[in-house]
């Protein structure tokens, strides 16, 4: 099986865009998860989807988003880009049997 | 406040040696506790998954310890390998917080020749 990909792997923006990020979990996988790590915080939780619902939800504001297709797809929102938002962007989906989590390789973002 | 603490925050060994990582943790109501290995510029790989009925468990050279009692685990690694560099990061969730997890800051491993 393909493992979990992500898209775009870098990106560049400038404050007050927005962005977003593609994720696509392994198939048969129908929980995706999404994490933001930085050198100062380590991994942080942002939220969990499963079955196209948002199951779980992390300490972040309202300006980080995201969705989930039927085809398990996910994608994540960030609108009024800041500084502090440049962040390596980790997605995850789930096999529901043995409860492993398998992570994408990151999304880069810098925000100038 | 649910948290993770990890120690040593890096370590340095030769190849070949033995080493061990501690993480301890004050998530309650426990429900599993995770050891991952990032290798630099690369996403997380789960190494093991421990429920609170499990105390140890191996996956290769890799073998993680729990006691739910004192809220501590630890990752031993054994006859470590130059790929064995990484960051170790060890996660906790607590029960009905689905994938509300709860991460260390992670060890930073070095295995010199």
């Amino acid at each position: 099986k393909a493992g979990v990909t992500q898209t775009p792997r870098y990106l560049i923006k400038t404050r007050g865009q927005q962005v977003t990020l593609s994720c696509s979990p392994i198939s048969g996988h129908r929980s995706v998860s999404w994490y933001q790590q930085t050198p100062g915080q380590g991994l942080q939780f942002l939220f969990e989807y499963f079955s196209e619902t948002q199951r779980n939800k992390g300490n972040f504001p309202g300006r980080f988003s995201g969705r989930q297709f039927s085809n398990s797809r996910s994608e994540m929102n960030v609108s009024t880009l800041e500084l502090g938002d440049s962040a390596l962007y980790l997605c995850a989906s789930e096999d529901g049997g043995t409860k492993t989590q398998y992570f994408g390789p990151g999304t880069r973002l810098l925000v100038l | 406040k649910n948290q993770v603490e990890q120690s040593p925050q890096s370590l340095i060994i030769l190849e070949g040696k033995n080493c061990t990582l501690q993480c301890n943790y004050t998530v309650s109501p426990f429900s599993n506790l995770r050891w991952y290995k990032q290798d630099t510029g690369r996403g997380p790989v789960s190494l093991t998954i421990m429920t609170f009925s499990e105390n140890t468990k191996s996956n290769g050279r890799y073998t993680a310890t729990l006691d739910a009692d004192t809220k501590q685990s630890s990752l031993h690694i054994t006859a470590s390998q130059l790929s064995d560099s990484a960051s170790y990061i060890c996660v906790v969730s607590a029960i009905n917080s689905g994938y509300a997890l709860n991460f260390g800051k992670g060890t930073s491993l070095l295995v010199t020749p």
